[in-house]
């Protein structure tokens, strides 16, 4: 099966600031139909996940555009580019391309 | 509109089996996949299995041996069983549905299962 490695695990930062979490995947997420199935959810305090990014960089409608996916391959990162409060949560890196899927263990945002 | 909702007992007994629906709106089973995904108290999310748009089916290699789901599409219904319960399996059950393209666009709130020795 395949291993998501997701760093930090935990990550603070003021409201404004930029921050990015990794993803790194134990095989290639290229799928043979040339698409990579890399997905980035948020859940936040008491909800349930929401999915943010699909196909490694596009994001989901309704999505502020401070979110960006990047990555191919192995290595996948999100970014936020200027934290606001809301986006406090845990943050799961998904692959959908090799079933079984797989979740990361999560990278916990707080605001400082 | 799409929406999800997983429905069965909060309460199990080791040993036993769990038996949860998730019942579907706004889309058809036909055509989309519908994931099952747990998460247990303050842990992370755990993918079990996935039903797919043609009723094949793939399963967590930890919980293969326990875990099954199928469907009736004709009652937009997705059905959970795993047997042998332990209280390790204590969690939020969700269901979500996939896209060709995207894993989770939309999901149930959760059913919170607790298993009791």
């Amino acid at each position: 099966d395949v291993v998501l490695t997701q760093t930090p695990p935990t990550l603070s930062a003021t409201i404004g600031q930029s921050v990015s979490i990794s993803c790194r995947s134990s095989q290639s997420l290229l799928h043979s139909n040339g698409n990579t199935y890399l997905n980035w959810l948020l859940q936040r305090p008491g909800q349930p996940p929401q999915l943010l990014i699909y196909l490694v960089s596009r994001l989901e409608s309704g999505v502020p555009n401070r979110f960006s996916g990047s990555g191919s391959g192995t290595d996948f990162t999100l970014k936020i580019s200027g934290v606001e409060a809301e986006d406090l949560g845990v943050y799961y890196c998904v692959q959908s391309t090799h079933a079984p899927f797989t979740f990361g263990s999560g990278t916990k945002l707080e605001i400082k | 509109q799409v929406q999800l909702k997983e429905s069965g007992p909060v309460l199990v007994q080791a040993s036993e089996t769990l038996s949860l629906t998730c019942t579907v709106s706004g889309f058809s089973l036909t055509n989309y996949g519908v994931i099952w995904v747990r998460q247990p108290p303050g842990k992370g999310l755990e993918w079990m299995g996935i039903i797919w748009r043609n009723g094949n089916t793939d399963y967590n290699s930890a919980l293969k041996s326990r875990l099954s789901i199928n469907r009736d599409t004709s009652k937009s219904q997705v059905f959970l069983k795993m047997n042998s319960l332990q209280t390790d399996d204590t969690a939020i059950y969700y269901c979500t549905r996939i896209t060709i393209a995207a894993m989770g666009d939309y999901w149930g709130q959760g059913v919170m299962v607790t298993v009791s020795s």
